[in-house]
């Protein structure tokens, strides 16, 4: 069964600086992982999307890195702002074509 | 604009009465997800149905939910009777296909409070 670990668990930051959210997954079987982010009392909006061939993706202030073989998801926040505070999550694709989703990074960007 | 409809969006309800959300997916997806959140146990998968057919719903609380979808445009979730233990947010997500390079789009949710 996949597990999805998702370090650290918050963060605060002041505005500007760069950051790393990680995400770990524990059955490498994967098709691809998706990155959302969730305001409170919202839904979940898709970020970023990385097959499993690919090793990185970008959007805007955003990039996501894959390593399928040792399980590691990284998601990078360049110059961050106020408008970037929700919660983050990652979630795998796996075998079963079902998403497993991490506990997410709770990200306060402070002005 | 796309996008995966639920309704209702909030839902409060007396113990032991029944409650029956429903998930309008993105036109042409055949792939359709429930979830709950909580914050206890996060985002947990309920049930899962390809072209309508149900693959998964082994997360599903097999005594009192049941997930149908009685067309490719409908996905319901109902829960009979409902216990104070069932208030979350439940998601419904839709997805075409979903191999490597298609995604899952989320709805708003329905927040169920069972008092």
């Amino acid at each position: 069964k996949q597990e999805v670990t998702q370090i650290p668990a918050a963060l605060s930051v002041p505005e500007g600086e760069n950051l790393v959210l990680n995400c770990s997954f524990t059955d490498s079987a994967i098709y691809n992982l998706q990155w959302f982010r969730q305001d409170p009392g919202k839904g979940l909006t898709s970020l970023l999307l990385i097959q499993s061939s690919q090793r990185e993706q970008t959007s805007g202030r955003l990039n996501a890195s894959l390593d399928k073989s040792s399980g590691r998801s990284t998601l990078y926040i360049a110059a961050s702002q106020p408008g970037d505070s929700a919660t983050y999550l990652c979630a795998p694709l796996g075998s079963a074509r079902q998403l497993t989703f991490g506990s997410g990074t709770q990200l306060t960007v402070l002005p | 604009d796309a996008r995966v409809t639920q309704t209702p969006r909030d839902k409060v309800t007396e113990m032991g009465q029944e409650v029956t959300m429903r998930c309008q997916p993105i036109l042409g997806h055949n792939t359709v997800f429930w979830y709950r959140q909580t914050m206890m146990q996060g985002l947990e998968l309920l049930a899962y149905f390809r072209n309508r057919a149900p693959l998964d719903d082994s997360g599903m609380p097999k005594d009192r939910f049941s997930a149908e979808m009685p067309d490719a445009t409908l996905a319901t979730l109902k829960i009979q009777p409902s216990e104070p233990r069932d208030s979350a947010v439940y998601f419904c997500a839709s997805g075409s296909g979903l191999t490597g390079h298609t995604e899952a789009f989320f709805g708003q949710g329905t927040r169920l409070t069972v008092v």
